[in-house]
């Protein structure tokens, strides 16, 4: 059983582009969760999801960031007009109903 | 409300000594309690839970926690350091049952001295 898929890996952008950021959940997992990790900092959670669903984006920026999990297919995180504070890793964990999270690799995000 | 606090953002620990990652959580209700390690540029990965029942939790690679209610703790030991436990550590705590919206402390990097 594969883990928590994300891509790509490490993303580069510059000011004011668009970053897309991609979960594959594990098999048979319909709850997602998007964290972001500042340098030498925790994890902070951004937004949970269901399948075509977002039940919890407390953590969510207002502006800029955007989150979805289509029925099909990966869930993603869009971040919109980046600025060089969304520098990051950004991670995905998901879980089967609502029981332990499995995080991905991460998504390191820079931006220049 | 919850809230997690790490005594240590850095701890080091000869090989073969004990290891002692400090955590306190705030929480208003009796939490779900986690400690995950993180290897260099990889996500994270669950060492052990407490959910309910018997406080002593033992998880993987050796490590294991005790739930204190009374002193609002859940540190992580390891009777004898190794190499590859050099890592950074996140002690995290979550409402009971349901929807789990964890929250993460600040992390400890352990370091081992041969």
């Amino acid at each position: 059983n594969a883990g928590v898929m994300q891509n790509p890996r490490h993303l580069v952008r510059r000011r004011g582009q668009e970053a897309r950021l991609r979960c594959s959940p594990m098999k048979g997992h319909s709850h997602v969760y998007w964290y972001r990790q500042l340098p030498e900092e925790g994890l902070k959670f951004m937004v949970y999801l269901q399948k075509e669903n977002i039940i919890d984006e407390s953590g969510m920026p207002k502006e800029r960031f955007s989150a979805e999990f289509p029925k099909e297919g990966p869930s993603i995180l869009r971040i919109q007009q980046v600025v060089r504070g969304d520098s990051a890793a950004y991670f995905c964990a998901s879980s089967p109903m609502e029981e332990t999270q499995y995080f991905g690799p991460g998504t390191r995000l820079l931006v220049l | 409300a919850q809230s997690v606090t790490q005594l240590g953002s850095h701890v080091s620990v000869s090989e073969g000594a004990l290891v002692l990652l400090r955590c306190n959580y705030s929480s208003s209700v009796p939490p779900y309690l986690f400690w995950y390690v993180q290897y260099p540029n990889q996500g994270l990965q669950l060492l052990l839970k407490y959910t309910t029942g018997a406080t002593l939790v033992k998880g993987i690679n050796g490590f294991e926690a005790e739930f204190k209610k009374s002193e609002t703790s859940f540190h992580l030991t390891k009777p004898s350091a190794h190499m590859s436990d050099a890592a950074e550590y996140f002690c995290a705590v979550s409402p009971p049952g349901g929807y789990q919206k964890v929250t993460f402390g600040t992390g400890t990097k352990l370091q081992v001295i041969p």
